[in-house]
């Protein structure tokens, strides 16, 4: 069984926000919430990642929860690059972790 | 920045040859792992390894093996390749347990087995 659940697709207008939701209601209390992004053809990019608190770099935002049972990434200001399939995952804290992709949402970004 | 390279974006063999796929990386991360990616099945984990003549089966190692003598280092090795082992091979690599354990992908292998 899937330890997260993406919805397949979704369609964000250039210049707006994307919002890409992830549930993960069996998470345990040691598991970071982690989001990479593949663009075609090449290999997944790592965007974020966050245990409690919510989170922000300089291409994503994440807002987890405060059940951690769900959790948000947000493209602030979506591009034409960002057109790409977004994974979220889980990874225990220690490490050595493999990581279980599902089937990802596949954003696209509409000129 | 991590830089994790792999031998060859595209690959053809035939049927029962050997097949060697390289990864190397250059943040001397400790963890080495392949995966294949399928469509519709995501990414599925063969091998891993946490350190140098280590390694761990993952969800599918069957008809694989892999091989790390050194730590930049993580082949993976098709012993006779088959027509169900046509797939994007992706290596990703890691520094190792701790509270950042991001996983770095290479570009991956398009490999085609006829």
């Amino acid at each position: 069984d899937a330890k997260t659940t993406q919805p397949p697709s979704m369609d964000c207008a250039e210049g707006r926000a994307a919002n890409l939701p992830c549930n993960h209601s069996t998470i345990s209390g040691n598991e970071y919430v982690y989001w990479y992004r593949q663009i075609h053809s090449q290999g997944p990019q790592y965007i974020i990642h966050g245990l409690k608190n919510n989170e922000t770099n300089e291409m994503a935002s994440l807002i987890i929860t405060e059940d951690r049972k769900s959790s948000t990434l947000i493209l602030p200001h979506a591009t034409l690059r960002d057109t790409a399939v977004y994974y979220c995952t889980l990874t225990y804290y220690f490490g050595n972790e493999k990581l279980t992709f599902g089937t990802g949402t596949r954003l696209t970004i509409i000129p | 920045d991590v830089k994790v390279t792999q031998s060859s974006r595209y690959l053809v063999k035939r049927t029962g040859e050997k097949v060697f796929l390289e990864c190397v990386q250059d943040m001397d991360h400790e963890n080495m792992f392949w995966y294949r990616q399928d469509p519709g099945l995501g990414l599925r984990l063969i091998y891993f390894s946490y350190d140098v003549k280590m390694k761990e089966k993952g969800d599918i190692p069957e008809g694989y093996s892999v091989s790390r003598e050194k730590k930049e280092r993580f082949s993976l090795i098709l012993e006779s390749a088959s027509t169900n082992q046509t797939s994007m091979y992706l290596c990703a690599s890691s520094a190792g347990p701790g509270e950042t354990d991001t996983q770095y992908f290479g570009p991956g292998t398009r490999l085609t087995v006829l």
